[in-house]
């Protein structure tokens, strides 16, 4: 079946600083992703649209200029923290479209605690 | 804009028994995705079944069954034979079927199989 890799899966930095967080389709190509926020025993909430090649679109809420989305290849999305605050701690999720089927899997999430 | 509800933040079930829960949505669209995810204590998110709304069939995957009441806009999950390992947070789930995709999640319910 699909795969979706996420890295890290936990990471702690200090408040100020950024972190990169990188979402791979290891075995097929997604011209779309998708990167959730879940706090904790809450659902999914959608951040943005992450698209190959073009700018990610934002939902309405989300700082564009501390959630920078790169999606450079039809494999791969990162989503960088840029100075993170403890308010970004986090489970961060993403999710990628399989181009030619149209399913959405998901990768195993990353756990972002600012100190 | 869609919208998918929840109302039940948690069920319980006794081991072997059966237990549906309920999502009721909210849309303007004639043709859409429904889908059940399901979310363990790894937060890894598990596709479970999913329904396209043209199909009057209700959708089945061996214990898993949906109940799709289309003009009521109603989509229950039922599952039977309940296993310690169906324990986990439910999230149902729509998509339309035009533009970029995107999931929207319902508030979720926990889970729990009593042995």
């Amino acid at each position: 079946g699909a795969v979706v890799s996420q890295h890290p899966s936990w990471v702690i930095c200090k408040s100020g600083t950024s972190v990169k967080i990188e979402c791979r389709s290891l075995d097929f190509q997604a011209t779309t992703m998708f990167w959730y926020r879940q706090f904790p025993k809450q659902s999914l909430m959608l951040m943005a649209t992450s698209n190959e090649g073009s700018k990610a679109t934002y939902e309405q809420g989300v700082e564009k200029d501390k959630f920078l989305i790169n999606h450079a290849s039809l494999t791969l999305s990162t989503l960088t923290v840029t100075s993170a605050h403890p308010e970004d701690s986090s489970f961060y999720i993403c999710s990628a479209l399989q181009d030619y089927l149209g399913e959405q899997y998901f990768g195993p999430g990353t756990r972002l605690t600012v100190t | 804009a869609q919208t998918v509800t929840q109302s039940q933040p948690e069920m319980s079930v006794q081991e072997a028994e059966t237990v549906t829960l309920s999502c009721t949505y909210d849309t303007s669209e004639s043709d859409y995705y429904l889908f059940w995810y399901k979310q363990p204590p790894s937060r890894q998110m598990i596709l479970v079944i999913r329904q396209e709304a043209y199909k009057q069939q209700n959708a089945t995957e061996n214990r898993f069954s949906v109940n799709f009441q289309k003009a009521a806009k109603s989509f229950s999950l039922k599952i039977s034979d309940s296993q310690l390992g169906d324990a986990a947070m439910y999230f149902c789930a729509y998509r339309s079927i035009q533009g970029a995709q995107k999931l929207v999640f319902g508030q979720g319910t926990r889970l729990t199989i009593n042995p």
